[in-house]
């Protein structure tokens, strides 16, 4: 199948192992922001989403932080397993838009 | 499923030729949003609707592409006179009108386009 993984950052990590994945943004003016993971031939799927006035948000084993001192915002993977293997892509919303920019992505592997 | 769904899921032609994908999405979003995708990168936007309004078109987005969406619910993509640069995943998003003013988008598994 069809592979997003090519060139990108890659974390290979234990299964069992919690993960951090992390993604710098430029436009001070975002107040929104959404993790996706991807998997090889498919569509990026929405795992947790955070706004400006918060600094963290916690889901099912996933947690995102957010710093907008420094425009870093980080997705915390724990107890990673092997179906957590895919691209994980943050975006951006700026205030006013509709329209989310997404950054690179990052290649997560869990290694069993 | 109730999920966005696209059609084809994979599409190859001859340079110059023209194709069309279609998006039905979610059925009660009536904002709808086109994103294409490279090996190695993030989604690019390239337009939205809203209802049957297109808002907002990225400069990606030549002549040679137009989308639709005449009656708010299922969109069109066309690519006219294919190149090889148009080789990529086209990506169909949807999301409703939100309160407060932010959703996530809901992507469908895309239609992999092919020039050769």
């Amino acid at each position: 199948g069809e592979s997003v993984g090519l060139h990108l950052p890659t974390l290979s990590v234990q299964e069992g192992d919690n993960s951090i994945i992390n993604c710098a943004y430029s436009n001070s003016a975002s107040d929104y922001f959404i993790w996706y993971k991807q998997e090889s031939g498919k569509g990026p799927q929405f795992i947790i989403d955070i706004r400006s006035n918060m600094d963290k948000r916690q889901g099912q084993r996933v947690t995102v932080l957010l710093n907008k001192t420094v425009k870093h915002l980080s997705l915390q993977i724990a107890a990673t397993q092997p179906g957590d293997s895919a691209v994980y892509f943050c975006a951006e919303k700026e205030g006013g838009s509709y329209i989310p920019t997404f950054g690179r992505g990052t290649s997560l592997i869990v290694h069993p | 499923d109730t999920g966005v769904s696209q059609d084809p899921r994979h599409k190859i032609t001859k340079r110059g030729q023209n194709v069309t994908f279609r998006c039905d999405p979610i059925s009660e979003h009536n904002r709808l949003y086109w994103y294409r995708q490279t090996l190695g990168q993030g989604p690019e936007f390239l337009t939205y609707f809203q209802n049957e309004a297109q808002l907002e078109k990225s400069r990606l987005l030549s002549d040679r592409f137009s989308a639709e969406r005449p009656k708010g619910s299922f969109s069109t993509l066309e690519i006219q006179r294919t190149e090889q640069g148009d080789s990529a995943m086209y990506l169909c998003a949807s999301s409703p009108t939100p309160t407060p003013s932010s959703s996530p988008l809901h992507f469908g598994n895309g239609t992999r386009l092919t020039v050769t």
